[in-house]
């Protein structure tokens, strides 16, 4: 697969639970960011990472949201003691270096 | 920090009229500026954009957006709307690596 791809596609989970997303990023891209995107809303920017390190956290809500990427290639955002409001579309994007970002579908996540 | 207004939550035309949608941005350094488009239940595809060469950047699907400084404005045309151009549309901005996207404008075609 040439595309960013995130699993799962749907997620729905009850309020205080934890939840893990899944980000497989274009290979070789060294750039990935996390996005979220509420209902009628644009991304909003969480998180971004160069290589195995977050560049940039400042978009993350609260300590309940940390992102790992252990190996410079696949990312996991792990949310804890999830909230309603925290259900929204999650996106992730890759790119190289001086490059566009692309999208992968996004998972939805809901918390009832 | 960098923003991007969008104005205009929804666009309505009809089928062969032109497509105009509007972005502003805000940016302290001269900014990169993208638009992208959404299809329902799908990811974010790049449009177009400007990386400070052309102010007039063609995209695909026959858009293309121009670069105003004097305006803050990178509003997005297209000559002649199809109906598979239905979709949202989203505006952004990004200064290093992270990217500010509007809030979006929902393109409607009508038969």
């Amino acid at each position: 697969g040439a595309g960013v791809s995130q699993t799962p596609s749907n997620k729905v989970t009850e309020k205080g639970k934890y939840v893990e997303l899944r980000c497989d990023p274009i290979s070789g891209h060294t750039a990935l960011y996390w996005y979220r995107q509420s209902l009628g809303q644009g991304p909003e920017f969480l998180i971004y990472f160069q290589g195995t390190g977050a560049a940039d956290d400042s978009g993350l809500p609260n300590d309940r949201f940390f992102a790992v990427r252990p190996e410079g290639s696949v990312s996991t955002l792990k949310i804890q003691r999830t909230e309603r409001g925290d259900s929204a579309v999650y996106l992730c994007a890759s790119s190289s270096v001086k490059s566009e970002q692309f999208f992968g579908p996004g998972t939805r996540l809901t918390v009832l | 920090a960098q923003s991007v207004t969008q104005l205009g939550s929804h666009v309505s035309v009809s089928e062969g009229a032109l497509v105009l949608l509007r972005c502003n941005y805000s940016s302290s350094v001269p900014p990169y500026l993208f638009w992208y488009v959404q299809y329902p239940n799908q990811g974010l595809q790049l449009l177009l954009k400007y990386t400070s060469a052309a102010t007039l950047v063609k995209g695909i699907n026959g858009f293309e957006a121009e670069f105003k400084k004097s305006e803050t404005s990178f509003h997005l045309t297209k000559p002649s709307a199809h109906m598979s151009d239905a979709a949202e549309y989203f505006c952004a901005v990004s200064e290093n690596n992270d990217m500010r996207f509007g809030a979006g404008t929902r393109l409607t075609v009508k038969p």
